[in-house]
């Protein structure tokens, strides 16, 4: 059983261009949620998406915005890279529940912006 | 910002002793989990403890829950060279899909 698939691994890319990161959840769940993860920092909560819908949305402004399709898996888009973008992006899904969730985390995508 | 703080900040420990790491929130939670993260890699999610919870029991993992302190302890026993990761306590709060992570314990073990 796959568990979560991010694609790519790692990316460049220079400031001021735009980024599309891929997620696959692990099988059998239906909510992924997008985390950005500074060097030396936890994870900080981008958005989740439940039923191609974003459900929830952190404190980021409007040039992350992403989508969910109808096999669940997940695209994390970012326009405009700034410099401060650079971080580990962290993809998470788990199955809609109303009690606790275990989040199941994919290895990641480290963006680097130049 | 952070929800939650992890305390200290970075451990290191000779193999076979045991390791504790505390994390404190700041507003009421539902839920607390312990996450392990190695060479910036992926989170592995190690354990769940409810808000109704005091202690919970995982292999070598003991987690400690007091809601009253708004404070959380992870103990890993036995520690072996495996177990050098950073360690990330995260809540998770009524109406609130997100998962809140504090900044993390780096543990380092020394063979």
């Amino acid at each position: 059983d796959a568990g979560v698939t991010q694609s790519p691994t790692h990316l460049i890319k220079t400031r001021g261009q735009q980024v599309t990161l891929r997620c696959s959840p692990k099988s059998g769940h239906d909510t992924v949620s997008w985390y950005q993860q500074a060097l030396g920092q936890g994870p900080q909560f981008i958005f989740q998406y439940y039923e191609e819908e974003e459900r929830q949305r952190g404190n980021f402004p409007d040039r992350f915005s992403g989508h969910q399709f109808p096999n669940y898996s997940s695209e994390l888009n970012v326009n405009a890279l700034l410099l401060g973008d650079s971080a580990l992006y962290l993809c998470a899904s788990s199955l809609f529940s109303w009690g606790a969730v275990e989040a199941f985390f994919g290895q990641g995508t480290r963006l680097t912006v130049v | 910002s952070q929800q939650g703080e992890e305390d200290p900040q970075a451990l290191s420990i000779q193999e076979g002793e045991n390791a504790t790491m505390n994390c404190s929130y700041k507003t009421s939670i539902n839920n607390l989990q312990w996450y392990r993260q190695n060479s910036g890699r992926g989170l592995v999610h190690l354990i769940l403890i409810r808000s109704n919870e005091r202690e919970k029991h995982s292999g070598r993992l003991r987690v400690t829950l007091d809601t009253s302190k708004k404070s959380s302890s992870l103990l890993i026993t036995a520690s072996r060279a495996a177990d050098t990761a950073s360690y990330f306590c995260a809540t998770d709060a009524e109406d609130d899909y997100k998962l809140s992570f504090g900044a993390g314990t780096t543990v380092t073990v020394r063979a």
